[in-house]
């Protein structure tokens, strides 16, 4: 069956990098776009990024723009997220999330790395 | 960019009845819209894409409707384990969440 395994989050100072990881099994990986989603603590769902199939296009939401870095490695079935200049506000449970086709809704789910900023 | 929202924030329902809960775009989506609740401590769960099609092992009592800006899910026979928030979400090319409806069962 899919699994989604992330990896990477902890707690990182303001200003700082940390690069998330998903570990992606269970389905072709190369077949299917990709995405980040992340909520704040007691917060709603965000989108983060989106990937195509063969990590040519990407995305990001405009509070992350210029910023955060999406892209994959096919030949390792996974899925990264670079974030740079952390603020605060970045605080949140980061998802990845697989399409169900392409430019569709999110049918599977990792369980999610909290990535917490502060000083 | 397009602005999901929805309605109520808080719905609270007997065991038994039925649950309505609307999601608005503020620009014609078509039917480019999913459905996803997210039970306390736990991932996401896809429930309703392209409106109205259910996802893999959802139960008949999840129906979703709508198209262009006003959308509809509806949980029939509302049982304990369906405590849980439902967010609503455009699935095309940006992918806005709405806020979010918390339904609890009396």
């Amino acid at each position: 069956q899919v699994q989604l395994v992330e990896s990477g989050g902890g707690v990182v100072q303001p200003g700082r990098s940390l690069r998330l990881s998903c570990a992606a099994s269970g389905f072709t990986f190369s077949n299917y776009g990709m995405h980040w989603v992340r909520q704040a603590p007691g917060k709603g769902l965000e989108w983060v990024a989106a990937t195509s199939f063969d990590g040519v296009a990407t995305k990001c939401a405009g509070s992350v723009k210029g910023r955060f870095t999406i892209s994959r490695d096919n030949s390792k079935s996974t899925l990264y997220l670079q974030m740079d200049s952390l603020r605060a506000e970045d605080t949140a449970i980061y998802y990845c999330a697989k399409e169900i086709s392409v430019h569709s809704a999110f049918d599977s789910w990792g369980q999610g790395t909290l990535v917490s900023v502060s000083s | 960019e397009v602005v999901m929202t929805q309605s109520p924030a808080i719905l609270s329902v007997y065991p038994g009845e039925s649950a309505t809960l609307s999601c608005r775009a503020s620009q014609d989506i078509s039917s480019n819209l999913a459905w996803y609740q997210q039970k306390p401590g736990q991932a996401p769960r896809l429930l309703i894409y392209g409106a109205s099609t259910r996802a893999t092992g959802v139960p008949a009592r999840f129906s979703g409707s709508g198209s262009g800006t006003e959308f509809t899910l509806i949980i029939s026979n509302l049982q304990s384990e369906d405590l849980a928030v439902y967010y609503c979400q455009q699935s095309n090319d940006w992918y806005p969440f709405g806020l979010g409806t918390n339904l609890e069962i009396k």
